[in-house]
């Protein structure tokens, strides 16, 4: 079973470059999530999507772009990175959108 | 704005001691409220309550919701070092789901 897979799990890049994030469901999951996690700040979303080709902001979209262009996957891009974007970024999903979410195990980015 | 807030932010306590962690929130369209405990990794979940007054329960956690005063509790009885973690509290608003800074547990044998 494989839920909810992210890659890369480990990225380091240098500032002003971009990357894209991946994250892929095979439970036929309506909503996914994107979040990232900082020291004593909890989880903290960044984009979301209610279904295919749907996003939205959530609570620290800037300098994030996101798409779902098929149903499994939501990808998360970094146009130019910055050093406060160093972070464990969080993929999730759920079938409803009002039930527990699914967990990616996580991807460690560090900007220099 | 939705906001999340849990207390104690840490806490240390040794084995055999009870705990319980406090989460209030506002938000505009609640739908239920979720806690998670998170280790290493990805966070797993723990409990999802939507109804005021209803225990949920599972072996030595436990927790309640208040849907009048906007606040939830989680309990751990007679802890172990096993329960050391972060535990996290979230609180659904239409699609979203809100998380609090979290409570950062550590358990001494």
């Amino acid at each position: 079973n494989a839920g909810v897979t992210q890659t890369p799990k480990f990225r380091v890049l240098k500032t002003g470059q971009s990357m894209t994030l991946l994250c892929a469901q095979d439970m036929n999951h309506e909503y996914m999530y994107w979040y990232r996690q900082d020291p004593g700040m909890g989880l903290r979303l960044i984009h979301y999507s209610v279904g295919e080709g749907t996003t939205a902001k959530g609570e620290v979209p800037d300098g994030y772009n996101v798409s779902r262009l098929k149903k499994q996957n939501f990808l998360l891009g970094l146009e130019s990175a910055a050093p406060s974007q160093t972070s464990v970024y969080f993929c999730a999903s759920s079938y409803r959108g009002d039930e527990k979410l699914f967990f990616g195990s996580g991807t460690q980015l560090s900007v220099l | 704005e939705d906001k999340v807030v849990q207390s104690p932010l840490s806490l240390v306590v040794h084995e055999g001691d009870t705990v319980t962690l406090n989460c209030s929130y506002e938000v505009t369209n609640f739908r239920s409220l979720l806690w998670y405990k998170q280790e290493k990794k990805a966070p797993t979940f723990l409990f999802m309550l939507t109804s005021s007054g209803i225990e949920k329960k599972s072996g030595r956690l436990s927790s309640i919701l208040d849907k009048k005063e906007l606040f939830s509790i989680l309990n751990i009885t007679a802890t172990q070092t096993g329960d050391s973690a972060v535990y996290l509290c979230a609180v659904q608003n239409t699609g979203k789901l809100i998380f609090g800074q979290g409570t950062t547990l550590q358990v001494k044998p």
